[in-house]
């Protein structure tokens, strides 16, 4: 398809088990994003790619969390040893430039319920 | 980290109404975005503003790039029941133009 494709779309897992969230970005795009959102809540930064430049880490709450981008395109993200605060739905944007235009285009994305 | 704070929390209307939400800022900002997040899905770009003053329509939408480069504003005219949902405000500042920074939503609901 033509839009950011997260997979998968809902997930339930136990605590303590390790979780993997996939993000297949617009084509093109070199700016990618991980976004978490709590129930009611707004979006909350987890990690920023952008093209072959270090990724921005400054957002992942603990060292439990790990995100990768292989070859420029598809990204995901790494949750070890999952907590039940965990649990929220995490979002992946795709920009066709640097985060300066702003402009966001977000996947449906992946709901993590841990028991 | 630094967050936008966004007004009113939620909003609950009748068909027809004008809808108004607005967010400022502590610092100067660069860009003012505007999203709307239906329910299992995620935000999606209504309105981008760039320049301070800026004044944007989107059909029944309108937003506004405050000329303080701290607040903007996004009215909504003559509501329907489609415009449920949470809306976003989001900028850049303009220390640090890589990292959005986003509003914490205001959740519309609209009677029929």
């Amino acid at each position: 398809g033509a839009g950011v494709s997260q997979s998968p779309s809902n997930k339930v897992t136990e605590k303590g088990k390790d979780v993997e969230l996939r993000c297949d970005p617009i084509s093109g795009h070199t700016a990618l994003y991980w976004y978490r959102q709590s129930l009611g809540q707004g979006l909350e930064f987890l990690i920023y790619f952008q093209g072959n430049s270090a990724p921005d880490k400054s957002g992942l709450p603990s060292d439990r969390f790990s995100a990768e981008r292989t070859g420029g395109s598809v990204s995901t993200l790494t949750i070890q040893r999952t907590q039940q605060e965990d649990s929220a739905v995490y979002l992946c944007a795709s920009s066709l430039t640097q985060a300066g235009t702003g402009e966001l285009f977000f996947g449906e994305g992946s709901r993590l319920t841990v028991l | 980290g630094q967050q936008l704070n966004q007004s009113p929390q939620s909003m609950f209307i009748q068909e027809g109404e004008d809808v108004s939400m607005n967010c400022t800022s502590s610092s100067i900002f660069n860009t003012w975005l505007w999203y709307k997040q239906d329910p299992g899905e995620g935000p999606v770009l209504l309105i981008a503003l760039y320049k301070a003053g800026e004044l944007t329509s989107n059909g029944r939408l309108t937003a506004q790039f405050g000329i303080t480069r701290k607040d903007s504003f996004l009215n909504i005219s003559a509501s329907i029941p489609s415009d449920v949902g949470i809306y976003f405000c989001a900028g850049t500042d303009a220390g640090n133009n890589r990292k959005l920074i986003w509003g914490l939503g205001t959740s519309l609901a609209v009677n029929p």
